[in-house]
């Protein structure tokens, strides 16, 4: 692994299902960030994660939730999917969350929920 | 509110100079930085900016004025390869970064 790595590449899921997107970073890095991207409408912040074992609240963290057991992994949890969920979503990590950070993204994981 | 603003859509001649605007409301400023992405693939990082003046670095510089809440990016000697979407980010109070919805950038030969 190289950077950071998210799975499934794509999904087509059917509404009022569950699904998790997974997202894994090798770069030992402390913070890191779930976005969506939406068509016309710039990155918008889901959750995020400062350290391993705390989380928080993004700009539209209504019907996703993370969870951040360990330095690496950052899932995010579809409890129940609905069609406005449809969106390009992309993980990215950063070292430490200060002011001057770089994030750095994962590959994306496009979903469509019908 | 929040805002960043960017044009939507930009045209250049291959070897030419483009210049990017963004200009930002924000509650707080702790930088600005510059994203390009290629269509279908993810955005990587271009540029820093966190105090007035211009960042230059090979074909691509970037300038701030916090004043006015403003910032460039600029191409110089396009490149076919250049042609992608270019993201404008503020860092703000609560150190999150607040994303424009991006410039795509249309390089002809």
């Amino acid at each position: 692994i190289a950077g950071i790595t998210q799975a499934p590449t794509s999904q087509i899921l059917a509404a009022g299902r569950r699904m998790t997107l997974r997202c894994t970073q090798d770069m030992r890095h402390n913070a890191m960030y779930w976005y969506r991207q939406d068509l016309g409408l710039g990155l918008r912040l889901i959750h995020y994660s400062n350290t391993a074992g705390t989380t928080g609240k993004g700009e539209v963290p209504d019907g996703y939730s993370v969870s951040r057991a360990n330095t690496d992994d950052f899932p995010l949890t579809l409890a129940s999917a609905v069609p406005s969920q449809t969106s390009v979503y992309f993980c990215a990590s950063s070292p430490a969350g200060g002011a001057s950070d770089t994030q750095y993204f994962g590959p994306g994981t496009r979903l469509t929920v019908l | 509110g929040q805002n960043i603003d960017q044009p939507t859509e930009m045209t250049a001649t291959e070897g030419a100079i483009v210049q990017i605007n963004c200009t930002y409301q924000t509650s707080g400023f702790n930088g600005l930085f510059w994203y390009q992405q290629h269509a279908g693939e993810a955005p990587t990082f271009l540029s820093y900016n966190v105090l007035d003046g211009l960042e230059e670095k090979g074909r691509f510089s970037s300038f701030l004025s916090r004043s006015k809440g403003y910032s460039y990016l600029l191409l110089k000697e396009l490149q076919m390869k250049d042609s992608a979407s270019y993201l404008c980010a503020v860092r703000d109070s609560n150190y999150q970064l607040i994303w424009g919805a991006g410039t795509k950038l249309i390089i002809k030969p």
